[in-house]
Order: structure tokens, then C-alpha cells, then sequence
């Protein structure tokens, strides 16, 4: 089946660290991804629809300079936390979609915690 | 704006029973509802999804409901057992493939 790899899968900085997290789909293009936010025992926020070669649409409230989003391939996007801070401390988990419509597939999320 | 709410939070149950979990959305207007299981940490795994058109779809021991008219879903689980203790989230595709996510039902089966 169609497979989302995800990396890194957990991160540990400083604050003040630029943080870049990897969307990989592996064996299928997709020319939509997705990037959402999960605070603990919390659900999946959309934080912004990635297009490949064209920009991020950010959902209300999302800081573009703060999460910038890059998808120059139809096989990868990438999310950079800029200038992290413990509040953005979080799992961040992108989907990918194939076929429009059609179910998305998920990564394993990142874990990032920033000190 | 589209809203999503699951019933109950969390829930509790013996190894052997059924589980019933619901969601409900506010906006009919969907192509499809989903449903997902999360590990503690995890991604999210797909489990079903129905089509607007549609009002069930079952895989296994899995059976699911939709009533779009109600703003309805539901996710059945017969038989259940200790491996199916994870949180279960439904989403619901209104436009552009822009899931939107109820808060999660976390599963505890208790052997």
C-alpha cells in the first residue's frame, strides 16, 4: 500500500533552533500533502495545505514566516519550524494525497520539544 | 465552519464486548467520513472510510455508519480485545480534501 515516510521522528532543541521536518511519499506522487498539529490528548489541527510548485495555504491563525512549508517535488514536502519556541513544542504529522479525494496517507509524525 | 465531536472521550470495557463510538458533524455537506486509529505516539492508521453516497462500509470487526442527514457516524467494534486499546478519531472530508477531526474516543479493553 501506499507509503508515507516521515523524518525525523522525534527532536530535542534549544529554543531558538530552526527545525526542518521531512514528508516523504514513497511510492506514489502527490500533489497535495498536508500538515497538521497535535497538542497531547488533544486532535489533528490542519496547519496548511502544501501544493507541489506553488505555496502553502495556511489555515486561520498559522504563522507563514513561523511554519514555512516547501514542496518542490511531488514526492516530498517540508515543514521549518523557524525559531522554535517551548510553545511550539507539539506532534506534527503529514498526510499525502494520491488520487484527489481519495484517502490520504499518513506519516509517523514528528515529536518535537523544544527546551 | 465545519465541527466534529466524539462521544465519549474515553471508554472503558472488558475484553469480549462490543464498542460502540460516535461522531457527529455539524455540516452535512461532506464526500466522505473517515475513521482512524492512533497508537500512543503514532501516526494514524486508516480503518474506513465512507463515501457521502454510502451508509456503511465494514472491514472485519469493524463496521461503520453514516447518516449524513443526521450528521451522524458510527464505528462498531464486535468482540473487541486488549490490541484494539488506541484512540479513535473520525474526520470528516468537506472540501478539498481538508479533513476535519472530532476530538478522539481513547479506547481502553481490559483483558
Amino acid at each position: 500500500g501506499a507509503v508515507v515516510s516521515q523524518h525525523p521522528s522525534r527532536v530535542i532543541c534549544k529554543s531558538g533552533t530552526s527545525v526542518k521536518i521531512e514528508c516523504r511519499s514513497l511510492d506514489f506522487q502527490a500533489t497535495t500533502m498536508f500538515w497538521y498539529r497535535q497538542f497531547p490528548k488533544q486532535s489533528l489541527m490542519l496547519m496548511a495545505t502544501s501544493n507541489e510548485g506553488s505555496k502553502a495555504t495556511y489555515e486561520q491563525g498559522v504563522e507563514k514566516d513561523k511554519f514555512l512549508i516547501n514542496h518542490a517535488s511531488l514526492t516530498l514536502s517540508t515543514l521549518t519550524v523557524t525559531s522554535a519556541h517551548p510553545e511550539d513544542s507539539s506532534f506534527y504529522i503529514c498526510s499525502a494525497e494520491g488520487v484527489r479525494n481519495q484517502p490520504q496517507h499518513f506519516g509517523d509524525g514528528t515529536r518535537l520539544s523544544i527546551l | 465552519k465545519q465541527e466534529v465531536t466524539q462521544i465519549p472521550a474515553a471508554l472503558s470495557v472488558p475484553e469480549g464486548e462490543n464498542l460502540v463510538l460516535n461522531c457527529s458533524f455539524t455540516d452535512s455537506a461532506i464526500y466522505n467520513l473517515q475513521w482512524f486509529r492512533q497508537d500512543p505516539g503514532k501516526g494514524l492508521t486508516s480503518l474506513l472510510l465512507i463515501q457521502s453516497s454510502q451508509r456503511e462500509q465494514t472491514s472485519g470487526r469493524l463496521n461503520a455508519s453514516l447518516d449524513k442527514s443526521s450528521g451522524r457516524s458510527t464505528l462498531y467494534i464486535a468482540a473487541s480485545q486488549p490490541g484494539d486499546s488506541a484512540t479513535y478519531l473520525c474526520a470528516v472530508n468537506a472540501a478539498g480534501n481538508k479533513l476535519t477531526f472530532g476530538g478522539g474516543t481513547r479506547v481502553l479493553v481490559k483483558p
